[in-house]
């Protein structure tokens, strides 16, 4: 069974700071991986998908990384904003099925 | 374009009530998934269609839930005989391919008393 584990559970950094959200995963055997952000109350946005082919995927000040066989990515968010405060979770996507397995996320307050 | 829409967002039960989720899934969106989501933890997978066959109710956590897509698109999760435990954000997602980018709505909140 996959078990997706988030590092840190929570994080408060000073705005402009740089930083590196964590998920490790003990099946590879996935086809890709999602990463979302959630508000508090609200559904889940989906901020990327590296495929399992993939090293790197970037959209704006985001960039997420993975390593399949060592069952490891990262988000990295660059120049961190307050409106970046939110909760981020990352999902694999097993290879030989369709759902998505959750971590439980990082907690992201970013302070002005 | 319109995003995934679910109704009710906030649904306040009797234990022992019956009760109906609805989601519209993006238009032409073939793939559609329930999610259920615990205070304070991710989402956990509840079933999924692709059209309106049901090809995933593994994550079901009991017979008094039920999910169908009669027509391949609205879906309705039904939850029957309401217990306290079922207090959860009820997410719907879709994506137009399976195994690509999923689009969660906003939840539907169920408290059961």
């Amino acid at each position: 069974k996959q078990e997706v584990t988030q590092i840190p559970a929570a994080l408060s950094v000073p705005e402009g700071e740089n930083l590196v959200l964590n998920c490790s995963f003990t099946d590879s055997a996935i086809y890709n991986l999602q990463w979302f952000r959630q508000d508090p109350g609200k559904g889940l946005t989906s901020l990327l998908l590296i495929q399992s082919s993939q090293r790197e995927q970037t959209s704006g000040r985001l960039n997420a990384s993975l390593d399949k066989s060592s069952g490891r990515s990262t988000l990295y968010i660059a120049a961190s904003q307050p409106g970046d405060s939110a909760t981020y979770l990352c999902a694999p996507r097993m290879e030989y099925g369709n759902k998505l397995v959750f971590g439980a996320g990082t907690i992201l307050r970013v302070k002005s | 374009g319109a995003g995934v829409s679910q109704s009710p967002r906030y649904k306040v039960a009797k234990r022992g009530q019956d009760v109906a989720l609805r989601c519209d899934p993006i238009s032409g969106h073939v793939s559609l998934f329930w999610y259920q989501q615990a205070l304070g933890q991710g989402p956990e997978f509840l079933t999924y269609f692709q059209n309106e066959a049901q090809l995933d109710k593994s994550g079901l956590p009991s017979d008094r839930f039920f999910a169908e897509r009669p027509e391949g698109s609205v879906s309705t999760l039904k939850i029957q005989r309401t217990q306290q435990e079922d207090s959860a954000v009820y997410l719907c997602a879709s994506s137009l391919v399976l195994k690509e980018t999923q689009y969660f709505g906003p939840g539907t909140r169920l408290l059961v008393l």
